[in-house]
């Protein structure tokens, strides 16, 4: 059950793009559709973003995006804005039926 | 409004115990799996455990196996998480959240100390 690999840091200029990356294994992220993002400010709750690696729930930015290629899930956000700055967790199922994070990337938009 | 509300957190010495309860509304809670998730102090998120709608199925993350239980009461709308052994590392910030591997809702976080 180990966390899923995630960059600590990612950082992008307002209006720009950036791609933050989860990868696990064939265990999890590359077995299965069960691929989630989540958002997190300081002392807040996490807020799902994406679900079964692309899906975005209603009220949801269509400016965050998701996709998976093999073992490795991904969370584009095109056109940064400065509330985009926080924290983003992926999660994934596992053939063990656990669940798994990654580590976390924080978002820094300079 | 979905709405998930914990409580039973505190300070508690290592080798105790705690309950955790999470009281949930503004859904047909029955119909849901539910799921702890915990965040020590300044670190990311850890999934610890979930439950089937009926209760017929319980999975752990491996650190809290044969110490923690996860349980509900679909009477009460309550989803329960007892604690025992408990370990400093055992300290961190738990949510309830709705789901089983996708969690659109989260309560607000119950603090849980671990400490001498």
């Amino acid at each position: 059950q180990s966390a899923l690999a995630q960059p600590a840091s990612v950082s992008g200029s307002p209006g720009q793009s950036i791609t933050i990356s989860c990868t696990g294994t064939s265990s999890d992220v590359g077995g299965y559709k069960y691929v989630s993002w989540y958002q997190q400010h300081p002392g807040k709750a996490p807020k799902l973003m994406i679900y079964e690696v692309s899906n975005r729930p209603s009220g949801v930015s269509n400016r965050f995006s998701g996709s998976k290629s093999g073992n490795t899930a991904s969370l584009t956000i095109s056109g940064l804005q400065a509330e985009d700055e926080a924290d983003y967790y992926c999660s994934s199922y596992t053939s063990s039926s656990t669940r798994v994070f990654g580590g976390g990337t924080k978002l820094t938009v300079l | 409004e979905v709405q998930l509300v914990e409580s039973g957190g505190g300070l508690v010495q290592p080798g105790g115990s705690l309950r955790l309860s999470c009281a949930a509304s503004g859904f047909t809670f029955s119909s849901y799996w539910m799921t702890w998730v915990r965040q020590a102090p300044g670190k990311g998120l850890e999934w610890v455990a979930n439950i089937k709608e009926d209760g017929s199925e319980k999975y752990y993350v491996d650190s809290v196996k044969g110490r923690f239980t996860i349980s509900r009461d679909n009477a009460k709308n309550s989803l329960y998480l007892q604690m025992n052994s408990l370990r400093a590392e055992d300290t961190a910030v738990y949510y309830c959240a709705r789901g089983s591997s996708t969690w659109y809702a989260w309560g607000q976080g119950s603090l849980v100390t671990v400490s001498s």
